[in-house]
């Protein structure tokens, strides 16, 4: 397609039950980034891919959050045994390659979650 | 560890109002810094950017300039537009780590006419 698609759009569940959230990155693209936005805060860094690298998981807040990414195609963010704070907006952006700074980002329109 | 501190809002304005955003970052490198925008119901899409000291980004009207002695990056522009509704994100790259952004909390900006 022609920009960053994320499914599903808004997800509610129920607390404790584990939920997966799914990026198809812009055609080409080797990074791929996953953010959390809670309710009036900013974009949290949660994982990012870079071509066929070791993923950098630095920003993941439990283990309960994993993500996968096969090559450069879609990337798969995982959340077992959800809580309540979970909830937020994941967004998930891809760009040609790690260095933002020489290549524009480009944003999915996110995926709510509610746990509830 | 580097920090993006923008101001808070939501800011509402006139059409043809003067807007500014600031923002003021924490850095122990020196990053690249960048103006994001998200209009209602659309995803984060860049505005502007900047790479080193002194750079002035600009797009759309609006412009930024990479200010290393007060450590700011405040958007601005002349006259805002209704359209130009939408919540604004400062961000900074650590080139260092050539990774990912850190962005600050956001900026609505509502404009009527």
């Amino acid at each position: 397609g022609a920009g960053v698609s994320q499914s599903p759009s808004n997800k509610v569940t129920e607390k404790g039950k584990d939920v997966e959230l799914r990026c198809d990155p812009i055609s080409g693209h080797t990074a791929l980034y996953w953010y959390r936005q809670r309710l009036g805060q900013g974009l949290e860094f949660l994982i990012y891919f870079q071509g066929n690298s070791a993923p950098d998981k630095s920003g993941l807040p439990s283990d309960r959050f994993s993500a996968e990414r096969t090559g450069e195609s879609v990337s798969t963010l995982t959340i077992q045994r959800t809580q309540q704070e979970d909830s937020a907006v994941y967004l998930c952006a891809s760009s040609m390659d790690s260095f933002v700074v020489r290549t524009e980002a480009f944003f999915g329109q996110g995926t709510r979650l509610t746990v509830v | 560890g580097n920090s993006v501190t923008q101001m808070e809002g939501p800011v509402t304005l006139s059409e043809e109002a003067f807007l500014t955003i600031n923002c003021t970052y924490t850095a122990t490198g020196y990053p690249s810094l960048f103006w994001y925008v998200q209009y209602p119901g659309e995803g984060l899409q860049l505005l502007l950017k900047a790479t080193k000291a002194d750079d002035k980004g600009s797009n759309k009207g609006f412009e930024a300039t990479y200010r290393k002695e007060t450590t700011s990056f405040h958007l601005e522009k002349g006259s805002v537009q209704v359209s130009d509704s939408a919540v604004y994100f400062c961000a900074l790259s650590d080139n260092q780590a050539g990774t990912a952004l850190i962005f600050g909390k956001g900026t609505t900006l509502s404009v009527s006419s």
